[in-house]
């Protein structure tokens, strides 16, 4: 496609249930990333896949959220057992790798995913 | 790791006065600084990259090492910069972090 696609782009869940947010990025891009987006936390890191490198994982809060990206591809993110605090707004971005010519730094954003858990 | 400090969650400023957006960094590596851009129901967006010392919509940010700052600023404000403004800090490897955010509102 022609940009960054996610869906789904509003979940409405309640307390406890698991829920599977994914992310289709730019073709060819092979850094995929996972921020959160909520009211006073800003944009917060969740995790980095580059290439067939290890993901970054650091940024994930609970080990009941995890994110696979199967193919170097379309990439899932997972939240187990939901909680109210998990209620954001879940932002993916893709970008070309290094070397390739393109200028680094630019995140290309999909629209993202509302969460809200009741 | 890298960290990125945005001390303001909301500026508010009148249009045509000047705006200055703050950002600080800590990296112990050599930094890629960016600004992005979230305008009302809008993708977030590249604005400017220190790397490429451009200006973007009239707004322009110096690095300073000694500080470890990466200030936006616009010498007039417009009502159309009102939006959301994210300082970032790339890694060696792309790894890319970013600050909290600061709303800007530009007023009539």
């Amino acid at each position: 496609g022609a940009g960054v696609s996610q869906s789904p782009s509003n979940k409405v869940t309640e307390k406890g249930k698991d829920v599977e947010l994914r992310c289709d990025p730019i073709s060819g891009h092979t850094a995929l990333y996972w921020y959160r987006q909520s009211l006073g936390q800003g944009l917060e890191f969740l995790i980095y896949f580059q290439g067939n490198s290890a993901p970054d994982k650091s940024g994930l809060p609970s080990d009941r959220f995890s994110a696979e990206r199967t193919g170097g591809s379309v990439s899932t993110l997972t939240i187990q057992r939901t909680q109210q605090e998990d209620s954001a707004v879940y932002l993916c971005a893709s970008s070309l790798p290094e070397g390739t010519g393109a200028l680094t730094g630019e995140l290309f954003f999909g629209e993202g995913s509302r969460l809200t858990v009741l | 790791a890298q960290r990125v400090t945005q001390p303001e969650k909301l500026l508010s400023v009148f249009k045509g006065a000047p705006v200055e957006l703050k950002c600080n960094y800590s990296y112990s590596g050599s930094p890629e600084l960016f600004w992005y851009v979230q305008y009302s129901r809008q993708r977030l967006q590249l604005l400017l990259r220190h790397i490429s010392r451009e200006s973007i919509k009239g707004f322009t940010a110096d690095l300073n090492k000694g500080e470890t700052s990466f200030h936006l600023k616009k010498p007039f404000a417009q009502e159309e910069d009102s939006a959301m403004y994210y300082c970032a800090l790339s890694a060696y490897n792309n790894d890319m972090r970013f600050g909290a955010g600061t709303r800007l509102t530009v007023k009539p």
